[in-house]
């Protein structure tokens, strides 16, 4: 069965700063991959999805995400944080997702 | 709008209630998931309705937890007996596609679950 590993429960960065959220996959497949972000109290939003064809797949908010087939990582960048940007961050793989547990971003000022 | 809606957002039950849980996918949306939330954890997956059909319910904890869409739109999650480990967020998903995974998941909001 597939399972998603995210490396940290918690990362904090300063605005401004580098983003980097790690994301590890198990199957020999390259499955389908997202990453989802969830604010307080809400459903998760789409940020971003790889299925096939470019590696680099860029989303929503400035976000992006590079599949790295030998690493078998799907790991989460964004060049410069915002306070907004603070908010819990799971990243997903397969048609019926199977999540990671979740990372929590913290932005300082 | 235009989104997933789950009902009611907050549920408290005392322990052997039986509780249902209702979504509302997007209009037009084939797919529709049930997932489970503990505190602190990631969604876990319970069920997959295509239409109506219930493809997939290997996610289901017990057989107090039973789910349906009769007709292919509204779906029901309902959960029987409730215990204290029953207390999580869960959540609904709709897809347009039919299941395979190209499209993604769009989440309602939640629906909170408190057993006391």
């Amino acid at each position: 069965a597939q399972s998603v590993t995210q490396l940290g429960s918690h990362v904090s960065v300063s605005e401004g700063a580098l983003v980097l959220l790690r994301c590890n996959y198990s199957s020999s497949v390259p499955p389908y991959l997202f990453w989802y972000v969830q604010y307080p109290n809400q459903g998760l939003q789409l940020l971003l999805k790889y299925t096939t064809g470019a590696t680099l797949v860029k989303g929503i908010n400035g976000f992006e995400a590079e599949f790295k087939k030998s690493e078998t990582s799907f790991h989460l960048t964004k060049p410069s944080a915002h306070m907004s940007d603070a908010a819990e961050y799971f990243c997903a793989a397969d048609s019926t997702l199977t999540f990671g547990k979740g990372t929590m971003l913290l932005v300082s000022p | 709008g235009a989104g997933v809606s789950q009902s009611p957002r907050y549920k408290v039950a005392k322990r052997g209630q039986d509780v249902a849980l209702r979504c509302d996918p997007i209009s037009g949306h084939v797919s529709l998931f049930w997932y489970q939330q503990a505190l602190g954890q990631g969604p876990e997956f319970l069920t997959y309705f295509q239409n109506e059909a219930q493809l997939d319910k290997s996610g289901l904890p017990s057989d107090r937890f039973f789910a349906e869409r009769p007709e292919g739109s509204v779906s029901t999650l309902k959960i029987q007996r409730t215990q204290q480990e029953d207390s999580a967020v869960y959540l609904c998903a709709s897809s347009f596609a039919q299941g395979n995974g190209n499209q993604p998941q769009h989440f309602g909001d939640g629906t909170r679950l408190s057993i006391l």
